[in-house]
């Protein structure tokens, strides 16, 4: 099955700072590959997601790259703010598959 | 505004008890899931549902069950809960995957169970 490691489980920035979120999976197969962010007492919710056809896309102050060769994909954040603190999760999938393989999150912490 | 609403966001109970989460969707999505959560682990598929009254094993089935007698309800059974059990449950659900689509998982707000 799918194995989906996420680094790092822990990142804190300065507000203004980027942050980037990295991660790895296994099958060559996933071709859809969603971000989610849990904010404190909540649950996930999706904030971007990419498909194997494309390399990057781009969300205002957040984006998502993907290197299917490398079979890794990452979250890139600018302009941190106090807002975007929460945990992430990574997941990956097979398009049109109701089931998501989740990484093990990141939780980021936006300093003043 | 869609909602899936987890009946109890705290519960305490012993080892040993009978335990029920409940689990509604507004979004009349045919898919539902349950996640559990935990620091350092993420989020591990419990079961999964795709129809009424079906049910599918996710990654860590062992020690739960699950009822969806109607398309809106999906519970999480833990037919005698132990100390492994405490822990975070998520529920979410999602519209009908198929073809090149993915349906986005819609979470709720998790139950926090505590045994005890």
């Amino acid at each position: 099955g799918e194995n989906v490691e996420q680094h790092p489980s822990t990142l804190s920035v300065q507000e203004g700072d980027s942050a980037v979120i990295k991660c790895t999976y296994s099958d060559s197969a996933s071709n859809y590959f969603p971000w989610y962010k849990q904010e404190l007492g909540k649950g996930p919710q999706l904030i971007i997601d990419i498909r194997s056809n494309v390399g990057e896309k781009k969300d205002q102050r957040i984006a998502v790259t993907l290197n299917k060769t490398a079979k890794h994909f990452s979250l890139h954040i600018t302009e941190t703010q106090p807002e975007d603190s929460a945990v992430y999760f990574c997941a990956a999938s097979r398009e049109g598959y109701s089931t998501l393989t989740f990484g093990k999150g990141t939780m980021l912490l936006v300093s003043p | 505004d869609v909602k899936v609403t987890q009946s109890s966001r705290y519960l305490v109970k012993r080892t040993g008890e009978k335990v029920f989460l409940e689990c509604v969707q507004d979004m009349d999505h045919e898919n539902m899931f349950w996640y559990r959560q935990d620091p350092g682990l993420g989020l591990r598929l419990i079961y999964f549902s795709y129809d009424v009254k079906m049910k599918e094993k996710g990654d860590i089935p062992e020690g739960y069950s699950v009822s969806r007698e109607k398309k809106e309800r999906f519970s999480l059974i833990l037919e005698s809960a132990s100390t492994n059990q405490t822990s975070m449950y998520l529920c979410a659900s999602s519209l009908l995957s198929s073809g090149s689509f993915t349906g986005e998982l819609f979470f709720g707000e998790g139950s926090r169970l505590t045994v005890l």
